[in-house]
């Protein structure tokens, strides 16, 4: 399976600046994905990072506030813009990886954002 | 809206004992379902997994049950040990995509 880095692993970030994520794989992934992970709450589906091209973003979700780019098969960054406290989350990079499966997620270990 | 509601929210099970967590949903066009652990500080990672052609997959101490007519699956952890101690979490999708509706969420405490 990939292996997932992300940086920073947890931040702690003022209210009105931003943040970005960043994901690399250790190897080519077929779909890259950012979820966010609210305390106590289920993972949501950000957005599907799409290579060379913009996002797919899920409903509530929009690109002005999670700016996402993919420049290649292992690297993707989500930005999260102009943060209030209703932002401090975990943001989860997943991939799927060629001939894991359709549906096989693997998942980085997440960064943990507070935002005073 | 919740589209797979999970329960208990936290399980406290004796070494030994059986863990059972247990899921709803309500779309029927949804046909892959799969369970994550969560240890803290790490990602989920893919557990087991079912889909709605058969009614039980076993994968050595940790079942899934699915009940298609109730539209409800449940994991069940055997012999549970302490470092079962996680957060687990169902979730489902739809036409074997990878837009995953995931619950809310276990945390499993198993004491020795």
């Amino acid at each position: 399976s990939a292996v997932i880095s992300q940086k920073p692993s947890r931040d702690i970030c003022q209210r009105g600046t931003s943040l970005t994520i960043q994901c690399q794989v250790d190897s080519q992934v077929t779909m890259m994905f950012w979820y966010r992970q609210q305390p106590g709450q289920s993972l949501t589906l950000i957005a599907t990072a799409n290579q060379g091209s913009e996002a797919t973003y899920e409903s509530g979700f929009v690109i002005d506030k999670f700016p996402i780019s993919r420049p290649n098969l292992t690297f993707s960054t989500l930005t999260v813009s102009n943060m209030s406290p209703e932002d401090s989350s975990i943001y989860l990079c997943s991939v799927i990886k060629a001939g894991s499966g359709a549906n096989v997620l693997t998942f980085g270990a997440g960064s943990r954002l507070t935002v005073l | 809206q919740q589209q797979v509601k999970q329960s208990p929210q936290s399980l406290i099970v004796q070494k030994g004992g059986i863990s059972i967590i247990n899921c709803a949903y309500e779309n029927t066009a949804f046909d892959y379902f799969p369970w994550y652990q969560q240890f803290p500080g790490k990602g989920p990672a893919l557990l087991i997994a079912i889909r709605p052609d058969v009614s039980e997959k076993k994968e050595g101490r940790f079942t899934i049950s699915f009940n298609k007519s109730a539209k409800q699956f449940s994991l069940h952890i055997m012999d549970s040990q302490p470092g079962d101690s996680a957060t687990y979490f169902c979730a489902a999708s739809m036409n074997s995509g990878y837009a995953l509706n995931f619950g809310k969420g276990t945390s499993l405490l198993v004491t020795p």
